[in-house]
């Protein structure tokens, strides 16, 4: 049992790069979201998505883009990198929505951002 | 504002003693409070969550508890072990948008020396 997976672990890009770090799950959840940690801040969500073909936006999306072809991938897209996305991006899934009374919210381990 | 603060920042303790982690809140309305672990270079792991008519729940040697009049939760770690060393992230969501959505606490780094 994977649990949410995400891909790469690491990455360096320069600015003005282009980029898509890859979340796949394989609980048959609804929710996906992806969450950005800055050091010394609390995790702050990007994009959400409640099911295939719906997304919206979070609390910082300037910059990123997100699509939901199918239940399991939920793909973050970085159109033109700059270096204030420098962070660790977390990847996270849950059966309903994520906030709602005892749902289990699972996390990927991870993806280190680093941009030049 | 909706805010989740939690103290102490960092703790050091040693390997077998007990630790409290505390985190004060103001999200409204409230819906669930969580915490997790999160161990470095790794994602959040779930500890516990507890809605608004729960006051205590353990999962192993993690107690919480919950204070939904003064908007407090406590983790409180009983014989500490070296694995223990992790940062714990208070996590508050509010029910007062369709979706609801989670507040997260900066994080207490806890390290446990043997």
């Amino acid at each position: 049992n994977a649990g949410v997976t995400q891909t790469p672990k690491f990455q360096v890009l320069k600015t003005g790069q282009s980029m898509t770090l890859q979340c796949a799950q394989d609980m048959n959840h609804e929710y996906m979201s992806w969450y950005r940690q800055d050091p010394g801040m609390g995790l702050r969500l990007i994009h959400y998505s409640v099911g295939a073909g719906i997304t919206d936006q979070g609390e910082v999306p300037n910059g990123y883009n997100v699509s939901r072809s199918t239940t399991e991938d939920f793909p973050l897209r970085l159109l033109s990198a700059a270096p204030s996305q420098t962070s660790v991006y977390f990847c996270a899934s849950s059966y309903s929505f994520i906030a709602s009374g005892n749902t289990e919210a699972f996390f990927g381990q991870g993806t280190r951002l680093t941009v030049v | 504002k909706n805010q989740v603060e939690q103290s102490p920042q960092s703790l050091i303790i040693l390997e077998g003693k007990n630790c409290t982690l505390q985190c004060n809140y103001t999200v409204s309305p409230f819906s669930n409070l969580r915490w997790y672990k999160q161990d470095t270079g790794r994602g959040p792991v779930s500890l516990t969550i507890m809605t608004f008519s729960e006051n205590t729940k353990s999962n192993g040697r993690y107690t919480a508890t919950l204070d939904a009049d003064t908007k407090q939760s406590s983790l409180h770690i009983t014989a500490s072990q070296l694995s223990d060393s992790a940062s714990y992230i208070c996590v508050v969501s509010d029910r007062g948008s369709t979706l609801g959505r989670l507040y997260f606490g900066r994080g207490t780094q806890l390290t446990v020396w043997p």
